[in-house]
């Protein structure tokens, strides 16, 4: 049974698209994340969720709007699409203020 | 300055060889930490937390030196599915538990 799911795998799409990645979990936290992992790798938050409200927001362009009907659930809309937002987008959930997260398989996301 | 920094590497080691990752972080309000590990093209996984005192889960074993904001990864034994990249990471509560990631570092382990 996976713990932190995301879906779609893949994406590939062109510019100036609008699309969605979607993120389930069912381990009963409260807490759930964007993150994003750019071609160097580097790993930097995007949004947190604590109990469906907006905890965290980095400085990320409006064109990328979370929405989180529930705690189980956590989804990304993005709006057009740009060739810099290509990178993995991982989704994350946490069961307290000091632990540490359990991450989804991640979304790879290629822009053209 | 990043808020936390790794030597990327790659380090290169034989099987059975001891290796030591290092990492420093910026902001001294931290308050948890922890070494995640990334497999390529799969999602970091929690490998341990770090606690003052030092910790050692088998051939792993984390210190934290607060005075110095400095973390470490001892791996012993190494095996050949020891290779990977190993995050530092550090979790911020002011910011509603954000976890904040080094770039990692690779580690080779050969035959």
């Amino acid at each position: 049974d996976t713990a932190v799911s995301q879906t779609p795998k893949y994406l590939v799409t062109q510019m100036g698209n609008d699309k969605s990645i979607k993120c389930e979990q069912n381990l009963g936290h409260d807490t759930m994340y964007w993150y994003k992992q750019d071609s160097k790798k580097f790993l930097k938050i995007m949004f947190s969720y604590n109990n469906k409200e907006l905890i965290i927001n980095e400085t990320v362009p409006n064109r990328f709007s979370p929405k989180s009907p529930d705690k189980a659930h956590l989804n990304l809309h993005i709006n057009s699409l740009e060739l810099g937002d290509s990178a993995v987008y991982f989704c994350a959930s946490s069961a307290s203020r000091n632990g540490g997260y359990t991450f989804g398989s991640g979304t790879r996301l290629t822009v053209v | 300055r990043k808020e936390v920094e790794q030597d990327p590497g790659p380090f290169n080691v034989p099987e059975g060889a001891t290796v030591a990752f290092n990492c420093t972080y910026s902001n001294s309000a931290s308050q948890s930490f922890f070494w995640y590990r990334q497999d390529c093209r799969k999602e970091p996984k929690l490998l341990m937390s770090v606690y003052s005192s030092g910790n050692e889960d088998g051939r792993f074993t984390a210190q934290l030196n607060r005075a110095s904001q400095y973390i470490s990864l001892l791996i012993r034994d190494s095996k050949l599915s020891d290779s990977a990249t190993y995050l530092c990471v550090v979790n911020n509560w002011e910011y509603g538990n954000k976890l904040v990631f080094g770039a990692g570092t690779i580690l080779r382990v050969k035959s």
